[in-house]
């Protein structure tokens, strides 16, 4: 079946730099992608979204790019902050199909 | 708050009691979810209501029984689980299961512990 995975499961970074947390994806025929946040002891929270027909969508601090020639998904977030420290995973909707894919996820930490 | 409400938040059960979960949303959503997610993987799909009709039960054995009496509330009762049924239920909503693109919004999951 399809499978959305991620390229690195930790990213370190120092407080205040941009970071940068990636997301492949094998369905080509994906049209819908979510990024969702969870922090420790918590539900997955949404972030952001962008469709298919799109190639970047900003948010407050947050920039989805999506490349579907290499079929890759990327969250970027503007001056880190320590509350953002928390897992990232994407997730994909393919096409007529209403479920969504998730990844297994990328843990933040954010160093003060 | 994420308008999606689950209860208890920890809930530690003996292989055969019966125990329930608890879902509500204060979304208007009309699509309820249930997912496991397990340590180091992917969350995984188990049922899914669509106006309080089940349009999705992905393999999910017979001691996880569902039931949704209205769109804003969603239940999962359990008997006789298994120690790898441990992990943390996550309930989720969204305004339809259509093919339209629309995110899922979670709770704060039960943690589920079998000893």
């Amino acid at each position: 079946g399809e499978s959305v995975g991620l390229h690195l499961p930790t990213l370190s970074v120092q407080e205040g730099d941009n970071s940068i947390i990636n997301c492949a994806y094998s369905n080509s025929a994906s049209d819908y992608f979510i990024w969702y946040k969870q922090e420790s002891g918590k539900g997955p929270q949404f972030i952001i979204d962008i469709r298919s027909n799109m190639d970047k969508r900003q948010g407050q601090r947050v920039t989805v790019l999506l490349n579907k020639t290499v079929k890759h998904l990327s969250l970027q977030i503007a001056a880190t902050q320590p509350g953002d420290s928390a897992v990232y995973f994407c997730a994909e909707k393919g096409g007529s199909n209403y479920k969504l894919t998730f990844g297994k996820g990328t843990l933040l930490t954010v160093n003060p | 708050e994420t308008g999606v409400t689950q209860t208890p938040r920890h809930l530690v059960m003996g292989m055969t009691n019966k125990k329930s979960l608890k879902c509500e949303q204060h979304l208007g959503h009309n699509a309820m979810y249930w997912y496991k997610q397990s340590a180091k993987k992917p969350l995984e799909l188990m049922f899914v209501y669509n106006f309080k009709e089940q349009t999705e039960n992905n393999s999910v054995p017979s001691r996880f029984s569902p039931e949704c009496p209205n769109s804003s509330h969603l239940f999962l009762h359990l008997h006789t689980l298994q120690p790898e049924d441990s992990a943390l239920y996550l309930c989720a909503s969204s305004p339809l299961v259509t093919v339209t693109n629309q995110p899922q919004h979670f709770g704060d999951g039960t943690r589920l512990s079998i000893l």
